[in-house]
């Protein structure tokens, strides 16, 4: 079956422009996460979303938001982009969250460059 | 807070050697632990896990055992392939168990 995609792949924007970040979750999982990923603080979890509802959330500013939709479909935004939020951005997906299923399935992730 | 570190590497073997990745933890609670990997060009999958203390989770011929004493669960295995060469990351659970803190990754590059 088709695994997490995540688009775009890549993206370039400029410091205070807004970003909004796919993820097509495996069928039949409701269950999506945001991870940011960087060189120096590596995998940091952002928030995740259960039914359409935000269930957890990590220690980010209120900059970065996401959403979902009844199709179990996820996307995040930042906005007004600093420098530092250059990273990989992984969405994750699982059928009823990691505590029930002990287990993340993972996209490849977007890139995103912030000049 | 909850913690992971693990040996950042990068660890270059040659095929059939015997691979440690160490990873010890801080935590309160009993988190469940986890190894996932990223082979190149690919998307983080799970390797292994253990849920409580004295766990031993394997996979691939991948070995991790949960050592609460030690607060530790390295990864092991007996004779790595080339086709081991990926990215390995440490893993326990936070937040109610429904997030992920992760170690920075330990990247291994195999040789034949």
């Amino acid at each position: 079956k088709a695994g997490v995609t995540q688009t775009p792949r890549y993206l370039i924007k400029t410091r205070g422009q807004q970003v909004t970040l796919s993820c097509s979750p495996i069928s039949g999982h409701r269950s999506v996460s945001w991870y940011q990923q960087t060189p120096g603080q590596g995998l940091q979890f952002l928030f995740e979303y259960f039914s359409e509802t935000q269930r957890n959330k990590g220690n980010f500013p209120g900059r970065f938001s996401g959403r979902q939709f009844s199709n179990s479909r996820s996307e995040m935004n930042v906005s007004t982009l600093e420098l530092g939020d250059s990273a990989l951005y992984l969405c994750a997906s699982s059928l009823e969250g990691l505590a029930a299923t002990g287990e993340l399935f993972f996209g490849e992730g977007s890139r995103l460059t912030v000049l | 807070g909850n913690s992971v570190t693990q040996m950042e590497g990068p660890v270059t073997l040659s095929e059939e050697a015997f691979l440690t990745i160490n990873c010890t933890y801080t935590a309160t609670g009993y988190p469940s632990l986890f190894w996932y990997v990223q082979y190149p060009g690919e998307g983080l999958q799970l390797l292994l896990k253990a849920t409580k203390a004295d766990d031993k989770g394997s996979n691939k011929g991948f070995e991790a055992t949960y050592r609460k004493e030690t607060t530790s669960f390295h990864l092991e295995k007996g004779s790595v392939q080339v086709s081991d060469s990926a990215v390995y990351f440490c893993a326990l659970t936070h937040q109610a168990g429904t997030a992920l803190i992760f170690g920075k990754g330990t990247t291994l590059s195999v040789s034949s």
